[in-house]
């Protein structure tokens, strides 16, 4: 069984700049979700995304946009990139469903190193 | 809104030391409760969970117990090996969804742990 891949593993961009992350679920899982990590803090939630849809987003602006393609694997663009944008960007993925009561574990991938000089 | 407060860290121990360190939590809802563990220049790990008051959730020989009346869920250990040094993350997650999302998670800050021989 493969787990979470994330792509690349660390990236140098300059302000203003676009960026794009990858990520590859876990066999078997539907659902990805994204988390920016800054230095010293705890993950905080981008968005998720279900069956190619986004099924709900954290307080991030619209310049932070995503994609789920047919295979379930993910990407997280960024536009017009912020100094504040450097952080750690993890991907997590899970089997879950749109308004789902339970909790499903989520599983991360090692995460893209993003810094914005 | 729902937020996860653990104690600032770093926090040393020698091997063999008795571990405790504290999550507090604010949540409307009736949330699932978490204890995730980050190694260096890896991704997340769920190192436990519990889901109901009470409960208590264990592995590797951490404990952590679901205190409703207290908003707490302190992580555990007896007798710490080096090998545990790592960043820990306390998180919860509202069974009801957040943003729209299912089961999405907020951290905290995260402790992080050194253990000396």
């Amino acid at each position: 069984e493969t787990g979470v891949t994330q792509s690349p593993t660390h990236l140098i961009k300059t302000r203003g700049q676009q960026v794009t992350l990858r990520c590859s679920s876990q066999s078997g899982h539907n659902t990805v979700s994204w988390y920016q990590q800054a230095l010293g803090q705890g993950p905080q939630f981008i968005f998720q995304y279900y069956r190619e849809e986004e099924n709900g987003r954290g307080n991030f602006p619209p310049r932070f946009s995503g994609l789920q393609f047919p295979n379930y694997s993910s990407e997280l663009n960024v536009n017009a990139l912020e100094l504040d944008d450097s952080a750690l960007y993890l991907c997590a993925s899970s089997l879950g469903g749109r308004g789902a009561s339970s909790y499903n574990e989520q599983f991360f991938g090692p995460g893209t190193r993003l810094t914005v000089l | 809104g729902d937020s996860v407060t653990q104690m600032e860290g770093p926090v040393t121990l020698s091997e063999e030391a008795f571990l405790t360190i504290n999550c507090t939590y604010t949540a409307t809802g009736y949330p699932s409760l978490f204890w995730y563990v980050q190694y260096p220049g890896e991704g997340l790990q769920l190192l436990l969970k519990a889901t109901k008051a009470d409960d208590k959730g264990s592995n590797k020989g951490f404990e952590a117990t679901y205190r409703k009346e207290t908003t707490s869920f302190h992580l555990e250990k007896g007798s710490v090996q080096v090998s545990d040094s790592a960043v820990y993350f306390c998180a919860l997650t509202d069974p009801r969804g957040y943003g729209g999302s299912q089961g999405n998670l907020i951290f905290g800050k995260g402790t992080k742990l050194s253990v000396k021989p």
